[in-house]
């Protein structure tokens, strides 16, 4: 069975600093594709970055960063330079190439404080 | 671009009612639509994947009788509860995926209906 695992189930960093939200999947597929939505307090889930299972190139997007290691299947996500409107829930999921439905983690509530 | 809306974004009904939510693509085409539930503080569990022009897939666990989904065109879905009980309270969302986009497995969001029976 494909699952995808966050194991911090709350993490808090201070505004401006870094910090990074881990993420770990399993499965036996080749071709998949990771991503890491962000749900704030509003509960609309928002998209912060995609990553697609054949590329080596770690996914980018302005404050936004992955480490993906394919052999280990983790996933991780960077926030560099923190701000206020980072303080969310961030959910990692994982769909496979073939297949409609999108797996997600349990997700790690983010706090930024000033 | 890819903005998914949700009518209503809240309802409060009494027991026994129906309850019809709506779920739009707004600025893209959708073949492929899904219906989630999110209880307080837990992640996002499929309910079912609605497709234009054929029947819903229920995902196991739930009821196809009771959460009827139509999928009449490319840009909405609906899903409707119906006979609605308070165990049925809870955050409903959907999403869609832009087939036209390089991305196409790519699922984005609507803002939630956040339904409350009485």
């Amino acid at each position: 069975a494909q699952t995808v695992t966050q194991s911090q189930p709350e993490m808090s960093v201070q505004e401006a600093e870094t910090v990074t939200l881990s993420c770990t999947y399993d499965t036996s597929e080749n071709n998949y594709y990771l991503f890491w939505y962000k749900q704030p307090p509003s509960r609309q889930m928002i998209l912060v970055i995609r990553q697609e299972a054949y590329k080596q190139q770690n996914a980018t997007e302005n404050r936004f960063s992955v480490n993906f290691q394919k052999a280990a299947k983790s996933f991780s996500l960077k926030i560099s330079d923190s701000q206020l409107g980072d303080t969310a829930m961030y959910f990692c999921a994982f769909i496979h190439q073939n297949t409609d439905k999108l797996i997600f983690g349990t997700g790690t509530r983010l706090q930024v404080f000033p | 671009g890819a903005v998914v809306s949700q009518h209503p974004s809240w309802v409060i009904c009494k027991s026994g009612t129906s309850v019809k939510i709506e779920c739009r693509s707004l600025d893209f085409q959708a073949t492929t639509m899904f219906w989630y539930r999110q209880f307080p503080k837990q992640s996002l569990m499929l309910m079912a994947t609605s497709n234009e022009g054929s029947k819903a897939t229920y995902e196991q666990g739930v009821e196809k009788d009771k959460f009827l989904i139509n999928h009449a065109s490319l840009t909405l879905s609906t899903l409707t509860v119906t006979s609605a009980h308070p165990e049925d309270s809870s955050f409903y969302i959907c999403s869609a995926r832009d087939v036209s986009s390089p991305g196409t497995d790519t699922q984005y969001f609507g803002p939630g209906t956040r339904l409350t029976v009485l």
